[in-house]
């Protein structure tokens, strides 16, 4: 079956830190990537998302990631993070032209000032 | 002028009860969605509806019974409600069928005594 899989469950750092937090996907065919942020107490937003096209996607807030095809992989970076991107951060897939928005389990991020 | 809303924001029930959680979307889009959330954070669509007709339904137990009155709405209703239903519940809605970015209401917290 197909996963998404998120390896850093729990990540501190201090504000001005550069952050990268990995994904991992397990699925051979053509794929659309997303990553959503939940801040504390509300819903998910879009960060980004890749359907094709550069593998090098940016969204919003200065979040970036890069689609590497050959792992499998979408990590998201920010080259500084601030005390206001505390939140849990999820990666997500959907198999192309299909319906199902496949989440990975999350990764929390603590930003301490 | 709220894109997806749900009511109600908090739901506590005791087990056996039955209970509907309603969603609404003012965006246009064909396609509605019903997400879990459990206590880890972990999210799992349950049903997606497109143009009111049922087009994913995962193994959720028949307990659980989405109803779509038209496009700008889907509800969820939970009969005999378990322990194990409590969570957060998040409605999403997205243009069309396929490949595109969802967007998610505020969640409904479910919990049951």
């Amino acid at each position: 079956a197909q996963s998404v899989s998120q390896h850093n469950h729990h990540v501190i750092l201090s504000e001005a830190a550069s952050l990268e937090l990995g994904c991992n996907y397990s699925y051979g065919g053509t794929v659309n990537l997303f990553w959503y942020v939940q801040y504390p107490g509300q819903h998910l937003q879009l960060l980004l998302k890749y359907f094709s096209g550069d593998p090098l996607v940016k969204g919003i807030k200065g979040f970036e990631a890069e689609f590497i095809k050959s792992k499998f992989s979408f990590n998201l970076r920010k080259p500084s993070v601030q005390w206001s991107d505390t939140a849990e951060y999820f990666c997500a897939v959907t198999l192309y032209n299909t319906d199902k928005l496949i989440f990975g389990t999350g990764t929390r991020l603590q930003v301490f000032p | 002028d709220t894109a997806v809303s749900q009511t109600p924001k908090y739901l506590v029930t005791q087990m056996g009860n039955d209970k509907s959680i309603k969603c609404e979307q003012n965006l246009g889009h064909d396609t509605m969605y019903w997400y879990k959330q459990d206590s880890k954070k972990f999210l799992k669509i349950m049903f997606s509806y497109n143009n009111k007709e049922l087009i994913i339904n995962e193994t959720v137990p028949n307990r659980f019974s989405p109803k779509s009155p038209d496009k700008a709405h889907l509800n969820l209703h939970i009969n005999s409600l378990e322990l194990g239903d409590s969570a957060v519940y998040f409605c999403a809605s997205t243009p069309d069928r396929g490949d595109n970015e969802q967007f998610f209401g505020p969640g409904t917290r479910l919990t049951v005594l």
